[in-house]
């Protein structure tokens, strides 16, 4: 089965905390892409960043970063310092051959709040 | 660069009434997806087009729930007739398909937040 789970829910933290939000995926594919979106309160979905299988380097981009390990099939999400403007829904995707063609199933959401 | 334009923003209908979602892909992708997103399932894939042609439909609930793809600049999504349970959020994405599992980025619109009372 294709899968994604994130399984917490709702986070709170403190302003200049760190967070992690964690993620786990399920496939049968070798070839597959992983994918965070965040849905900030005013309900867009905007894309944060895709990693496909066989790159499992990390990746940094100011304050986020990516750890990507597919012995435990984990693609987690850190931000550093938190501030209140990550305030906001965050999704894990999971892009995969269906029928000949790219699908994407998220996860559940992780809703953080950060606050002052 | 012009993203994924979708129309209505809001929506408040009655019970009954036929409802027509529209969305404008980026220039030059050639895949379209609707996506709903409710409190309950989260985000559902309802149907998938290829080329304006559609590819998977499997996630459209019910008959009630059509959509089109007349050409590749323009979307519908139509609920006809609607009911209360379809409230939710409606999102249409691109992306561009260069090859079979090239898994390319999907990119949202700003999302229909339909009301059906």
């Amino acid at each position: 089965a294709q899968k994604v789970t994130q399984a917490q829910t709702e986070i709170s933290v403190v302003e200049k905390e760190d967070v992690t939000l964690d993620c786990v995926y399920e496939t049968r594919d070798t070839t597959y892409y992983l994918f965070w979106y965040k849905q900030p309160p005013s309900g867009e979905l905007v894309f944060l960043i895709r990693r496909n299988s066989f790159d499992e380097q990390n990746e940094i981009s100011g304050r986020y970063s990516w750890n990507f390990q597919k012995s435990t099939s984990s693609f987690n999400f850190t931000i550093t310092a938190s501030q209140v403007v990550d305030s906001a829904v965050y999704f894990c995707a999971l892009s995969f051959s269906s029928g000949g063609y790219n699908k994407l199933i998220f996860g559940a959401g992780t809703r953080l709040a950060v606050h002052p | 660069d012009a993203g994924v334009i979708q129309s209505p923003r809001h929506e408040v209908t009655e019970m009954g009434q036929e409802v027509t979602l529209r969305c404008k892909p980026i220039s030059g992708h050639n895949s379209l997806f609707w996506y709903r997103q409710t409190m309950m399932r989260g985000l559902e894939l309802l149907i998938y087009f290829n080329n304006n042609v559609p590819i998977d439909d499997s996630g459209m609930p019910e008959d009630r729930f059509s959509a089109k793809m007349p050409n590749a600049s323009f979307s519908t999504l139509k609920i006809q007739p609607s009911e209360p349970r379809d409230s939710a959020v409606y999102f249409c994405a691109s992306s561009l398909a260069s090859s079979i599992g090239s898994g390319n980025t999907i990119y949202f619109g700003e999302g229909s937040w339909l009301t059906v009372v």
